[in-house]
């Protein structure tokens, strides 16, 4: 079955970095777009970035532009995400997410249980 | 970018009840536009995907309607199960966007 796991969250002071990893197996890897999706303690849902299945095309949300970058490991099935310059308000569980099978297929179907990043001096 | 209005914030039902949360974009996303549920501390789960279409394994008292700018999730006959905090989200360009959800609560 589809597995994804997130790991490298934990805490860091602003303006430092850290660097998420998720591990997937279970489906072919190179077939689909991937995700990361965010939530703050006791918030909503906040999409963060998403790169192709080809790694050729890459999506931010406006505020992670410049400072997080998204990458992918076709050999390890693996997807990271840099996170650079990181502020409070970046605190959040992530989620690495798997799309649909399809380019158009925006939606998430799969999610990993979620890695804790918490911004704080 | 396209903004995502969900109603009501907080939704009070009881098994058995019809309840109906309502998303609206702030520009057209055609039927680009996804439903997910989640319950406290795990992970949100893939209810309707293209405004209307059920997700494998997801039971049919589900339902999604909708195009353009507004859209409708309908959960008929509540379970137990249901009450959770529901999320949708639009995927019709480059970048995406969620509701800030919808809890749903047992009255």
């Amino acid at each position: 079955q589809v597995q994804l796991v997130e790991s490298g969250g934990g805490l860091v002071q602003p303006g430092g970095s850290l660097r998420l990893s998720c591990a997937t197996s279970g489906f072919t890897f190179n077939d689909y777009y991937m995700g990361w999706i965010r939530q703050p303690p006791g918030k909503g849902l906040e999409w963060v970035s998403y790169i192709s299945d080809t790694s050729s095309y890459t999506s931010y949300a406006d505020s992670v532009t410049g400072r997080f970058t998204i990458s992918r490991d076709s050999a390890k099935n693996s997807l990271y995400l840099q996170m650079n310059s990181l502020r409070a308000e970046d605190s959040a569980v992530y989620y690495c997410a798997r799309r649909g099978y399809y380019d158009s297929s925006g939606y998430y179907t799969h999610w990993g249980q979620g890695t804790l990043v918490t911004v704080s001096s | 970018d396209i903004q995502m209005t969900q109603s009501p914030s907080t939704l009070s039902a009881s098994v058995g009840d019809r309840v109906t949360i309502t998303c609206r974009a702030s520009q057209s996303i055609n039927s680009w536009l996804a439903w997910y549920q989640q319950k406290p501390g795990k992970a949100p789960k893939l209810l309707i995907y293209k405004a209307s279409t059920l997700e494998s394994g997801v039971p049919s008292r589900f339902s999604g309607s909708g195009s353009g700018t507004d859209f409708t999730l309908t959960i008929s006959n509540l379970q137990p199960d249901d009450f959770a905090t529901y999320y949708c989200q639009e995927y019709h360009r480059h970048s995406q966007t969620f509701g800030q959800g919808t809890k749903l609560e047992i009255k």
